[in-house]
């Protein structure tokens, strides 16, 4: 059965403080990994997608990458305003095209 | 990416009604749309795909009476919760995938919040 899950489920930084956030997988064959964001009472917010392992994708202060049992999104040097729920995906080869499997998120809190 | 808009943004119903809820692809012709359900500290969950001109096709353990899904263009699928419950309360989100089946990007709405009484 294919899940994700991830770690920690709550992460509290200060300004400035690099971290990074959990994603571990297991799918029948990978078609696709995943990054959003998703701010309270909001629809998730579309970050990178990896496809192989060894990928990288960065944006401003996001960088995400990919192994082939998990992946990782480091944040470098947070502001508050990247305080929000960060939600890992995958597609897999045995799954229908719009069905990405979810893990719970890891909600970040970046203090000023 | 695909700009996609839900309406509305939050509903209050009474047990019993029905409640129907748009999604709207601004700049990106669907054919295929997508609906999830989220409860509080819970996963996203695919509920069904929305396929343009035909039959939607539904998930498992989710009732396609229950839940009806039209998709009658390119930019337009609405799900109606047919005799809410409580336990339907929930969060709903619509999709919309760019690019090729199976490999593209999946853009979301903002989401509806429904509360039933």
């Amino acid at each position: 059965e294919d899940q994700v899950t991830q770690s920690p489920e709550a992460l509290r930084l200060q300004e400035g403080e690099s971290s990074s956030l959990n994603c571990s997988y297991t799918v029948s064959g990978l078609r696709g990994l995943f990054w959003y964001r998703q701010d309270p009472g909001k629809g998730p917010e579309f970050l990178f997608t990896l496809y192989s392992a060894g990928e990288e994708k960065e944006k401003e202060r996001l960088k995400a990458t990919l192994t082939k049992k998990e992946s990782f999104l480091h944040i470098t040097a947070p502001k508050p305003e990247d305080s929000a729920t960060y939600l890992c995906a995958v597609r897999s080869y045995g799954g229908s095209q719009g069905n990405l499997i979810f893990g719970k998120g890891t909600k970040l809190s970046v203090k000023p | 990416g695909a700009v996609v808009s839900q309406h509305p943004s939050w509903v209050i119903c009474k047990s019993g009604t029905s409640v129907k809820i748009e999604c709207r692809s601004l700049d990106f012709q669907a054919t295929t749309m997508f609906w999830y359900r989220q409860f509080p500290k819970q996963s996203l969950m695919l509920m069904a795909t929305s396929n343009e001109g035909s039959k939607a096709t539904y998930e498992q353990g989710v009732e396609k009476d229950k839940f009806l899904i039209n998709h009658a263009s390119l930019t337009l699928s609405t799900l109606t919760v047919t005799s809410a419950h409580p336990e339907d309360s929930s969060f709903y989100i619509c999709s919309v995938q760019t690019g090729a089946p199976y490999t593209g990007e999946l853009f979301f709405g903002e989401g509806s919040r429904l509360t039933v009484l």
